[in-house]
């Protein structure tokens, strides 16, 4: 079954900084992948998805991530965050595996808590 | 901009007590979704919902679990006899079409604490 690991719980970084969250996907295949966002009292929001092709997908706020096949990584990154960046993130991996025409679920990490620090 | 919206934010409840938690989804889109994150673990799939009939299901959406599109705006997930193990927070999605190159919206959550 696929698995998706965010190994930072949490991660601090001062605003004007540049950012790397980290993801690492088990699949055999090239899942979908995705990050999401979710700011206290807010519903989870898609920065960006890979599907196929570029493997740096350009997203909203100013993410980006890169998919590296042969690490089974798509970390994100933002090269100046700002406070409102402060938020919970969430790296989720899709894989068809649906049948007779259903919906499929994703597949999350457990999160990465981003606190930016003045 | 549409979004999806989910009642109550906070429930509590007493173990053994049915729950029946409430969603709207997006008006025109099609696939519903519930999830779940239990506190300190990964948000984790249960079930999607197609033209009236679930789609997908998770291990962990047995039979204590159902839902419903009682309406043509409500999707709901209701817990028959709720355990100490259903605290969690749930959310509701829903997506447009099928297939990942669909986007999946999210509400906001309920968080269920069952005592």
């Amino acid at each position: 079954a696929q698995s998706v690991t965010q190994p930072d719980i949490h991660i601090t970084v001062s605003e004007g900084a540049s950012l790397e969250l980290r993801c690492n996907y088990s699949y055999g295949a090239t899942p979908y992948l995705f990050w999401y966002v979710q700011s206290p009292g807010q519903g989870l929001q898609l920065l960006l998805k890979y599907f196929s092709g570029d493997t740096l997908v350009q997203g909203i706020k100013g993410f980006e991530a890169e998919f590296k096949r042969s690490q089974s990584s798509f970390n994100l990154r933002k090269p100046s965050v700002h406070w409102s960046d402060a938020a919970e993130y969430f790296c989720a991996v899709g894989v068809m595996m649906y049948s007779g025409g259903g919906a499929d679920g994703l597949t999350f990490g457990k999160g990465t808590h981003l606190i930016i620090q003045p | 901009e549409p979004e999806v919206t989910q009642t109550p934010s906070h429930q509590v409840t007493q173990m053994g007590q049915e729950v029946i938690l409430r969603c709207v989804p997006i008006s025109n889109h099609l696939y519903f979704y519930w999830y779940r994150q239990i506190l300190g673990q990964k948000v984790e799939f249960l079930v999607s919902f197609y033209n009236n009939e679930i789609s997908e299901k998770s291990e962990i959406f047995d039979d204590q679990f159902s839902v419903e599109r009682p309406d043509g705006s409500n999707f709901t997930l209701k817990i028959r006899s709720t355990k100490l193990e259903d605290s969690a927070m749930y959310f509701c999605a829903s997506s447009e079409g099928r297939g990942y190159q669909e986007t999946q919206y999210f509400g906001p959550g309920t968080r269920l604490l069952v005592l």
